[in-house]
């Protein structure tokens, strides 16, 4: 594809709900960042892989939050058991290589609503 | 550790003059890197410019200039001959050399008026 998509564009679960949300990076792009961005706020990181490897996975807020990227490529964030303060734009980006000074390009993000 | 600050909630700017947005950031890296990225409101977060922390030249994109005091820790963004589609949230950030995790301020909303 031309950029990097994600799915579903938006998803509202009851609280207690488990969601996925996916992200298609840029073909042949080696490394992947998930970020949240709460309302009105920046994005924040949550994880980052090289390939199918999770080299830093740091932010992620709590162990209800999975990442995997089994064949390095298509990503998947899980959140189990939602909780209200989970409720946030989750934004993807994938980069060429990974290098600090590589553009990070990102896809339109996931809007999740907990109720 | 790295953080960013913007200090600016909001600027308005008349179309064809000329906005700057302020960033300060702080960073343990020896060597980093900084963006100013741009954020409309269909949410697709694109790059704007790019600044290399060890060359003392500013970087320029077109209408698009920064103000780099590598000192003071101070990364400014010069939009000049605004136009209405630069009308967007605007984030400052800073990303180390390894494999460019990205620290963001909390965005400068700005209005560009006809």
């Amino acid at each position: 594809g031309a950029g990097v998509s994600q799915s579903p564009r938006y998803k509202v679960a009851k609280r207690g709900q488990d969601v996925a949300l996916r992200c298609d990076p840029i073909s042949g792009h080696v490394s992947l960042f998930w970020y949240q961005q709460a309302l009105g706020q920046g994005p924040e990181f949550l994880t980052y892989f090289q390939n199918e490897a999770q080299l830093d996975k740091s932010g992620l807020p709590s162990d209800r939050f999975f990442a995997e990227r089994p064949e390095g490529s298509v990503s998947t964030l899980k959140i189990q058991r939602t909780q209200q303060e989970d409720s946030a734009v989750y934004l993807c980006a994938s980069s060429l290589v990974g290098a600090g000074h590589n553009e990070q390009f990102f896809g339109p993000g996931t809007r999740l609503t907990v109720l | 550790a790295q953080t960013v600050t913007q200090s600016q909630p909001e600027m308005s700017v008349q179309e064809a003059e000329t906005v700057t947005l302020s960033c300060t950031y702080d960073t343990s890296e020896s060597d980093y890197y900084l963006f100013w990225y741009k954020q409309p409101p269909s949410r697709q977060m694109i790059l704007v410019i790019r600044q290399e922390a060890y060359k003392q030249q500013n970087a320029t994109e077109n209408r698009f200039s920064v103000n780099f005091q590598k000192a003071a820790k101070s990364f400014s963004l010069k939009i000049s001959d605004s136009q209405l589609g630069d009308a967007a949230m605007y984030f400052c950030a800073s990303g180390g050399t390894s494999y460019g995790k990205l620290t963001f301020g909390q965005g400068t909303i700005l209005t560009v008026h006809p």
